[in-house]
């Protein structure tokens, strides 16, 4: 489609529960990217991905988030034992060809509250 | 890391008039763009910047990448209620696909 959907809109968490996010790109975009946006609309970048291959994990709180984007199967975000301070928008957001030339479509997030 | 600072952080105007926001780094950027996002979605795309001085107009809307690279501003004219949002500029370093948000700005008309 002509959009990137992310599922599920909402979700709620205890503390320490897992939650898992999900992300199908644009089809045809091989770029894709998680944002993490906090309370202040602070955007913060968590991951990107060039196909399936992760292509800068440098904003990725390792010991508990994971991504993957393995072919033919929607993108996903995975927080082990979700913590309070993971309460955020998680954006997701997709692009055809080079970012810096044409920047980013963005799914309208998922709203993750920790409780 | 690098940082954009975008200002104002708010904006409280009446229907009809100009809206002006910008946004600096200390870094130089490649890529300057400006986004909009409306409560409960993502953000969307107004303008892109690709050269320094180049500036470009959507509709009401005109933007302009700095000479210096390290700066972009974002022009409105003639506000309209479905501009109420928030703004937020975004640049792209050389080399880096991800991109550096600023703070936003938050717009709101008065009727």
């Amino acid at each position: 489609g002509e959009e990137v959907a992310q599922t599920p809109k909402h979700l709620v968490r205890g503390e320490g529960q897992k939650a898992k996010l999900y992300c199908a790109p644009i089809k045809g975009h091989s770029y894709v990217f998680w944002y993490q946006q906090v309370l202040k609309n602070e955007f913060k970048f968590l991951i990107s991905f060039q196909n399936e291959n992760v292509f800068d994990e440098t904003g990725m709180p390792k010991e508990r988030f994971s991504a993957k984007c393995l072919p033919n199967s929607p993108c996903s975000l995975e927080i082990q034992a979700t913590k309070l301070e993971d309460s955020a928008v998680y954006f997701c957001a997709s692009s055809q060809r080079d970012p810096q030339r044409v920047g980013y479509t963005f799914g309208s997030g998922t709203r993750l509250t920790v409780v | 890391g690098q940082q954009l600072n975008q200002s104002p952080q708010s904006m409280f105007i009446q229907e009809g008039e100009d809206v002006s926001m910008n946004c600096t780094s200390s870094s130089i950027f490649n890529t300057w763009l400006w986004y909009k996002q409306d409560p409960g979605e993502g953000p969307v795309l107004l303008i892109a910047l690709y050269k320094a001085g180049e500036l470009t107009s959507n509709g009401r809307l005109t933007a302009q990448f700095g000479i210096t690279r390290k700066d972009s501003f974002l022009n409105i004219s003639a506000s309209i209620p479905s501009d109420v949002g928030i703004y937020f500029c975004a640049g792209a370093i050389q080399g880096a696909q991800k991109l550096v948000f600023g703070q936003g700005t938050r717009l709101t008309i008065n009727p």
